[in-house]
């Protein structure tokens, strides 16, 4: 039973472009949502995140909008950069169990 | 402010042995948790510390594995014995209790059972 799911295994966008990474979950009792990032041979670092009170949350190239009624949640990066290559991992929590439920991840790839 | 440390980075072991993985967090940080990633998918939680009790185990097959955090700080994740399934990395994290910050995670440990 998927609560959070990340349908793209992979996304290939060319540099200066937009990346979007697109995220379902099915829990109505999740109100926060996080990014993570991901590098081969390394952990997950937090890149971003949004309480359910908000629709979107911006971080310098990075933008997280949250749509509950749809429960759907996206992470725009613009411009998009060669270092930007890596796996993208979606979770979700219910912060009164305040554990992380991450989905199964979206490999990007930055091509010049 | 130093990270979450693990060892070891990689640790090859037959069917039927055991293992052990260490894990120290970040400095005043509560909340523990150690995760499995299996290759392609992502993380699932095996275990959560609150200080040294246990809040979660929920996901933690307790016929094969065990974790402690004695004294509220550093944790093992042990496993005994191994399954060709249990390959994968694993990953330990903690969190001042505070979501916006989300968890820091270490490196990981790389298991291979052959």
């Amino acid at each position: 039973d998927q609560q959070v799911k990340q349908n793209s295994p992979s996304l290939s966008v060319q540099e200066g472009r937009i990346s979007i990474l697109n995220c379902d979950y099915t829990n109505s009792m999740f109100d926060y949502f996080l990014w993570y990032k991901k590098y081969p041979a390394e952990g997950p670092t937090f890149l971003i995140s949004i309480s359910s009170i908000k629709d979107k949350n911006e971080d310098g190239r990075f933008t997280v909008f949250l749509n509950k009624s749809a429960k759907h949640l996206s992470l725009h990066i613009v411009p998009s950069q060669p270092g930007d290559s890596a796996v993208y991992f979606c979770a979700a929590s219910d912060s009164s169990a305040s554990k992380i439920i991450f989905g199964s991840g979206t490999r990007l790839s930055i091509r010049p | 402010e130093a990270g979450v440390a693990q060892s070891p980075r990689y640790k090859i072991i037959e069917k039927r042995q055991s293992v052990a993985f260490w894990c120290n967090p970040i400095s005043g940080h509560a909340t523990l948790y150690w995760y499995q990633q299996i290759l392609g998918q992502g993380p699932k939680l095996l275990i959560q510390f609150q200080n040294n009790g246990v809040v979660d185990d929920s996901q933690l097959p307790k016929d094969r594995f065990s974790a402690e955090r004695l004294k509220g700080v550093d944790s093992t994740l042990k496993i005994q014995p191994a399954k060709l399934e249990d390959s994968a990395v694993y990953l330990c994290a903690s969190s001042s209790g505070q979501l916006s910050y989300g968890y820091t995670f270490g490196s990981g440990t790389r298991l291979t059972v052959v």
